[in-house]
């Protein structure tokens, strides 16, 4: 295991389709991260995992956007009826729990969405 | 709501030169900070995760210094490479959970 991968890396799809982005964090991760990136702006919270259980959703995020992790190692992050601002790059980081955890988040490479 | 804020938003450096740009954060309930390098195409990585105050954090020609009590810390840059051209992202922790970004500052080193 190399790092964190995420499929698939473009997505192209028309408003009002529904897209399905997953992630493979590092193995040995407990947490896992999801992030959403806009042009010109920094990366911004979604949601996170420890183990299978969603412990954080932002409270910006509408119901149409739902994630997973249900056998606590990849996740899905997936949207409804997208809009066209949903356009973004999505990020998913891991990072390790415990004794030498200094918080760094290991970020895969992400997946750009662009909807029509 | 957290603000981190990143000053500028981008710079342009001429190859050789040195040069800082700095990261505000809220001073209370700080936890760490950490500093990411992200170039294009590539996944953030991170560079340093800073947690007491006065810290100073070196890497090459990398460094970063943290003043929790003020809230800020800056990153410099000395003897600027094209290879340096990335958007430089802070992060913000509070409780060690979830970390809070700032909008970057994209740097381009010219030639």
């Amino acid at each position: 295991d190399t790092g964190v991968s995420q499929d698939p890396r473009h997505k192209i799809t028309k408003r009002g389709q529904n897209v399905t982005f997953r992630c493979d964090p590092i193995s040995e991760h407990n947490r896992l991260y999801w992030y959403r990136q806009t042009l010109g702006q920094g990366p911004e919270f979604l949601t996170y995992f420890q183990n299978e259980a969603q412990l954080e959703k932002s409270r910006l995020l509408s119901d149409r956007f739902s994630a997973e992790r249900p056998k606590g190692s990849f996740s899905t992050l997936e949207i409804q009826r997208t809009e066209q601002g949903d356009s973004a790059m999505y990020l998913c980081a891991s990072s390790p729990v415990g004794i030498l955890n200094t918080g760094e988040l290991f970020f895969g490479e992400g997946s750009r969405l662009t909807v029509l | 709501i957290l603000n981190v804020e990143q000053s500028p938003q981008s710079l342009h450096v001429q190859e050789g030169d040195s040069t800082n740009f700095t990261c505000s954060f809220p001073s209370s309930n700080f936890y760490a900070l950490h500093w990411y390098r992200w170039e294009t195409a590539k996944s953030p990585e991170a560079l340093f995760v800073m947690t007491l105050n006065g810290d100073e954090k070196k890497k090459g020609r990398i460094s970063a210094t943290l003043n929790t009590k003020e809230g800020y810390s800056y990153l410099y840059i000395k003897g600027s490479q094209p290879e340096d051209s990335a958007t430089y992202l802070c992060a913000f922790t509070a409780a060690g959970n979830k970390l809070t970004f700032g909008g970057g500052t994209r740097v381009l080193v010219k030639p």
